[in-house]
């Protein structure tokens, strides 16, 4: 499978616990995006790298998310002491920037659920 | 920043009917708007974009046409299918960065 790909697919946890999610975007791609998604709402901007660069970060992402692309491949999203408010589908997307433009192609999503 | 208005929240048609979803967007110095289609517990598809020096595109049969000047856009569906039913979201874009999205519109085609 040549697609985006992310890990867990479900994530169930307890208020205040940690956790992170991964991001294997298609392998020639060189943005890589992270969106949040409610139910009945279209996705949300969270994060975006350029290669291993974080661009540009939305106001959605409070102090206790952080997000990493060490070698400019695969990335990764923590949350740190969860609140039923995160509770969300995390969704990754990757495109290719070029002069023709970017189209961005979705993974599965993680979907998170904290109790 | 970029805010994108879609309508109508949800849509019912007969198979064979036309359907036509609409987005309105504020920011001026969008240039790109793609449309995704998402199936109930499935990622995000896209499913056709249009980019601003163009004002129609069309791929069998799903069209996007583009009107800068009143900064909106539509989505149309010729010949419905019941597999057409889904989430429809329109998106827009700056520089082919960041999308922002509307809120879907929920399309139902029935038999």
């Amino acid at each position: 499978d040549t697609g985006v790909s992310q890990n867990p697919r479900h994530k169930i946890t307890k208020r205040g616990q940690n956790v992170t999610f991964r991001c294997d975007p298609i392998s020639e791609h060189n943005r890589l995006y992270w969106y949040r998604q409610t139910l009945g709402q279209g996705p949300e901007f969270l994060t975006y790298f350029q290669n291993e660069a974080q661009l540009e970060k939305s106001r959605l992402l409070s102090d206790r998310f952080s997000a990493e692309r060490p070698k400019g491949s695969f990335s990764t999203l923590e949350i740190q002491r969860t609140e039923q408010g995160d509770s969300a589908m995390y969704l990754c997307a990757s495109s290719l920037v070029s002069g023709q433009g970017s189209e961005q192609y979705f993974g599965p999503g993680t979907r998170l659920t904290v109790t | 920043g970029e805010n994108v208005e879609q309508h109508p929240s949800t849509l019912s048609v007969q198979e064979g009917d036309s359907a036509v979803i609409k987005c309105t967007y504020s920011d001026s110095a969008s240039n790109y708007f793609p449309w995704y289609k998402q199936e109930l517990g499935k990622r995000p598809q896209l499913i056709i974009d249009i980019r601003s020096n163009v004002g129609e595109k069309k791929d069998q049969r799903i069209a996007v046409t583009l009107n800068k000047t009143a900064k909106h856009f539509s989505l149309h569906i010729t010949e419905t299918q019941p597999e057409d039913s889904a989430v429809y979201f329109c998106a827009a874009s700056e520089k082919y960065s960041t999308l922002t999205f509307g809120k879907g519109t929920m399309l139902l085609v029935s038999p």
